[in-house]
């Protein structure tokens, strides 16, 4: 089967580093994405590895290591509005996606 | 106004009823799909279409319909609710080669009584 495997939650504190991973087991690869997603309203696109390495863009980073079918997004410098869900998402080939069921990252003072 | 818009954002309907979810976008994109969003699931693709004659099935289509009326037009149909479609529904677009993902509407947070 294919699948994808991110912790429900997490905690961290405003001005902060976190780490949300992502672990995949699918058919194939041809990318890997970060959304983020407010409660209540649509996933945004954050970034995009089809690559092995570190892909920064301002305070947020995204990493890929396709042999170990692992991610992880990294944020810097936590801010108040960064609280929301990370969802990891994997195309395996061809058109389809795959989510992950996301992560809830609540940003505390 | 939004690139990708859907309507309605709430609705609640009554078990066997018809429901449509509209969809329609500005981005110019050809690719449109539907999705599902459920508390603890990850989005699930319920259909998608590639252009206007090209309407496919995703994983989750059993109970849906789908209408792509125009290149920016993509419509859902409930054919008879059920209380199990209650979720989150969301439109999306993309380019072919997805290097900046899905372009997601607001959703429609549909509720079956």
């Amino acid at each position: 089967g294919q699948n994808i495997d991110q912790p429900t939650e997490m905690t961290a504190t405003e001005g902060a580093i976190v780490q949300i991973n992502c672990t995949y087991q699918t058919s194939g690869f041809n990318g890997l994405f970060w959304y983020q997603q407010h409660a209540g309203e649509a996933p945004t696109f954050l970034s995009y590895n089809v690559l092995d390495g570190l892909e920064e863009k301002g305070r947020f980073s995204s990493f890929l290591s396709r042999s170990k079918g692992y991610s992880y997004l990294l944020l810097k410098e936590l801010q108040m509005k960064d609280s929301a869900s990370y969802l990891c998402a994997v195309k395996p080939g061809g058109f389809k996606t795959i989510f992950g069921a996301g992560t809830r990252l609540f940003v505390k003072a | 106004d939004a690139d990708v818009t859907q309507t309605p954002r709430n609705r609640i309907t009554k078990t066997g009823k018809r429901i449509m979810l509209e969809c329609s976008q500005t981005k110019g994109h050809d690719r449109m799909y539907w999705y599902r969003q459920d508390p603890g699931l990850g989005l699930r693709l319920i259909y998608y279409s590639f252009d206007v004659k090209d309407i496919n099935k995703g994983e989750i289509s059993d109970g849906y319909s789908v209408s792509r009326q125009a290149q920016a037009k993509f419509s859902l149909s409930l054919e008879s609710a059920i209380p199990n479609q209650t979720a989150l529904y969301f439109c999306a677009t993309s380019e072919g080669q997805m290097n900046y993902g899905y372009t997601f509407g607001s959703g429609t947070r549909l509720t079956v009584v």
